[in-house]
């Protein structure tokens, strides 16, 4: 059902290692997002788009980036991974509103990080 | 500082109306109110949204009082699927953020 791919769905990298996380989605959709989420715990927002060559950075952005070159593509990057970074990631995807951000998010089902 | 607050967990048993609430007491006037569903290792799953009054669509209902300082999504009759773990968003109009709750831990028994 889901019309949002997030691959690998579990990975395990040693500490040091540059990984990067793919993201895509067959919506058209102009908004995309990457969250970290403990199992069952607060979304923290770490990266977001308004569409293509468009990145911010969200709550928890400091040791990652994001590129959106393409529509339906967002990659999120580690440039070094720590222990700290073990956790899972959410991508997500929405319309570009014409008012308020009510359009509903659309979820991968995540990529398992573990980092050792 | 926006802020959804909501309980951490709740528990029930089949056949039963669950309602959860979510208090969000600085919503202004163009905040919307998303409701979503979480399994283990998934996303996160819309239910269902509104603005005021009360929303209903197949799987529940939305019900905002008039001062919208909060919300509570109505689950009806749940069954053993419906344990989970439920999120209240406010998408803020004034600067397009999105205020996730903590995420309430819903329990069915049989």
């Amino acid at each position: 059902e889901a019309d949002i791919y997030q691959t690998p769905r579990y990975l395990v990298i040693g500490t040091g290692k540059k990984i990067t996380l793919e993201c895509s989605q067959t919506m058209g959709h102009d908004k995309m997002y990457w969250y970290q989420q403990d199992p069952g715990m607060e979304l923290h927002l770490i990266h977001y788009s308004y569409g293509v060559n468009s990145t911010e950075k969200g709550d928890l952005s400091s040791e990652s980036t994001v590129s959106r070159i393409r529509t339906e593509h967002f990659p999120l990057t580690l440039e070094s991974a720590r222990p700290s970074h073990t956790s899972q990631y959410l991508c997500a995807s929405s319309e570009l509103g014409t008012t308020v951000d009510n359009s509903p998010l659309h979820f991968g089902n995540g990529t398992r990080l573990t980092v050792t | 500082l926006a802020k959804t607050t909501q309980p951490i967990s709740m528990d029930s048993y089949e056949g039963q109306e669950v309602n959860i609430t979510c208090s969000h007491n600085n919503i202004a006037t163009n905040d919307y109110i998303t409701w979503y569903q979480q399994f283990p290792s998934q996303g996160p799953r819309f239910i269902i949204q509104g603005y005021k009054t009360k929303v209903t669509n197949e799987v529940a209902s939305l019900f905002i009082p008039a001062d919208r300082k909060s919300s509570t999504l109505s689950l009806p009759r749940v069954s053993l699927s419906d344990t989970a773990v439920y999120y209240c968003l406010v998408a803020m109009d004034s600067n397009y953020q999105l205020i996730w709750g903590a995420g309430t831990k819903l329990i069915i028994k049989p």
